[in-house]
């Protein structure tokens, strides 16, 4: 079955450590990347994706994605925290032929420390 | 220019009674999702809606969970008999097909005593 895995389920960071949260998927077939991210008491919103190219992917607010197809991962990085991006962040995977199944990961609760 | 809405924000029930959710996601989107989110956990999926096709109801936790959608408008999520573990936050998204990016809404937060 297909599956979206995030590691790390609470990440505590100060102001301007850097950040890499792990994201790896199981599927076999070509998909499409996401990181969404939901600030509190905000929407869920794209914070970046991926589906064709250049696998180092740049989203907003400084952040970046790299899909490395080998590891079936998708690892998002931020060299330099704020405290407003104290917020969950998602994973998801959208196979992009066959039937659909847009999976999330269960999340990663980012805390950064002013 | 108009994003995925949803109503109501709140909504508090008795256990056993019926409630109806509603979504109206973005103009053209042919694709739309319901997703729960029990608080501290994840999204998890529930159905999708895509053009005219038959739903994917894989989601859908139980047979008192059933949704509609009209053409590519509106969708109502409608749980029946409401039980204290169906308190979650419903969160409606919509996109242009099923591998694009999703737009969510402000979500419906189900509280049920």
């Amino acid at each position: 079955a297909q599956s979206v895995s995030q590691h790390n389920h609470h990440v505590i960071l100060s102001e301007a450590a850097s950040l890499e949260l792990g994201c790896n998927y199981s599927y076999g077939g070509t998909v499409n990347l996401f990181w969404y991210v939901q600030y509190p008491g905000q929407h869920l919103q794209l914070l970046l994706k991926y589906f064709s190219g250049d696998p180092l992917v740049k989203g907003i607010k400084g952040f970046e994605a790299e899909f490395i197809k080998s590891k079936f991962s998708f690892n998002l990085r931020k060299p330099s925290v704020q405290w407003s991006d104290t917020a969950e962040y998602f994973c998801a995977v959208s196979p992009t032929s066959g039937t659909y199944k847009y999976i999330f990961g269960t999340g990663t609760r980012l805390k950064v420390l002013a | 220019g108009a994003g995925v809405s949803q109503s109501p924000s709140n909504k508090v029930t008795e256990k056993g009674k019926d409630v109806e959710l509603r979504c109206d996601p973005i103009s053209g989107h042919t694709a739309l999702y319901w997703y729960r989110q029990r608080l501290g956990q994840g999204l998890e999926f529930l159905i999708y809606f895509q053009g005219n096709s038959a739903p994917d109801k894989s989601g859908l936790p139980s047979d008192r969970f059933s949704a509609e959608r009209t053409g590519e408008s509106v969708s109502t999520l409608t749980i029946q008999r409401t039980q204290q573990e169906d308190s979650a936050v419903y969160l409606c998204a919509s996109s242009l097909s099923i591998t694009d990016t999703q737009y969510f809404g402000p979500g419906t937060r189900l509280t049920v005593l």
